[in-house]
């Protein structure tokens, strides 16, 4: 079945850094993939529509200059989480679907538990 | 704004027992429904999608009154393996992909 690559699974960085986080799609395109985050608990939380070829689509209170989104290819989003601080340490979640089957479930990568020290 | 609420639980049954959540949802425009499961610490992975005439999958069943706006899952014969925490989703109309979560619903299977 269709599957969705996260990495890394787990980070921890310094403040101040910016951490980069991958989101594949192994076997199927997809056009928009979705970033979430939840805090501990917590329901997952829309952070932005990732858009193939285009800029990505940010939900309210979401800083775009904060979380770079880069949607290069079929099967690749990016999230970049710049000058990271310890209130961003979170799970953040990818998800995806795939372009070619309509209206199919999302599929979630694994997950990157982020911790800011 | 679009929410769609489910009680935290926990729910503590024993081994065997029938255990139902329940879910609202507030966006009338919703199309689409989901239960999701999740473990601690991983991702969500989907357990069934959620049809207006009801529909069943082994253990669970899954019911949708859009009159209500209300969403159900069933789950009979509880095994230590269903402890987990179920989320109820609902998908945006109109086009629309967005998926709003609930908080999720936490199920303890007890021996």
């Amino acid at each position: 079945g269709a599957v969705v690559s996260q990495h890394p699974s787990w980070v921890i960085c310094k403040s101040g850094t910016s951490v980069k986080i991958e989101c594949r799609s192994l076997d199927f395109q997809a056009t928009t993939m979705f970033w979430y985050r939840q805090f501990p608990k917590q329901s997952l939380m829309l952070m932005a529509t990732s858009n193939e070829g285009s800029k990505a689509t940010y939900e309210q209170g979401v800083e775009k200059d904060k979380f770079l989104i880069n949607h290069a290819s079929l099967t690749l989003s990016t999230l970049t989480v710049t000058s990271a601080h310890p209130e961003d340490s979170s799970f953040y979640i990818c998800s995806a679907r795939d372009a070619g089957t309509g209206a199919s479930p999302l599929h979630f990568g694994n997950g990157t538990r982020l911790t800011v020290t | 704004r679009k929410e769609v609420e489910q009680d935290p639980g926990p729910f503590n049954v024993p081994e065997g027992a029938t255990v139902a959540f329940n879910c609202t949802y507030s966006n009338s425009a919703s199309q689409s429904f989901f239960w999701y499961r999740q473990d601690c610490r991983k991702e969500p992975k989907l357990l069934m999608s959620v049809y207006s005439s009801g529909n069943e999958d082994g253990r669970f069943t899954a019911q949708l009154n859009r009159a209500s706006q209300y969403i159900s899952l069933l789950i009979r014969d509880s095994k230590l393996s269903d402890s987990a925490t179920y989320l109820c989703v609902a998908e945006g109309g109109a086009g629309s992909y967005q998926l709003t979560f609930g908080k999720g619903t936490k199920l303890s299977v007890i021996p």
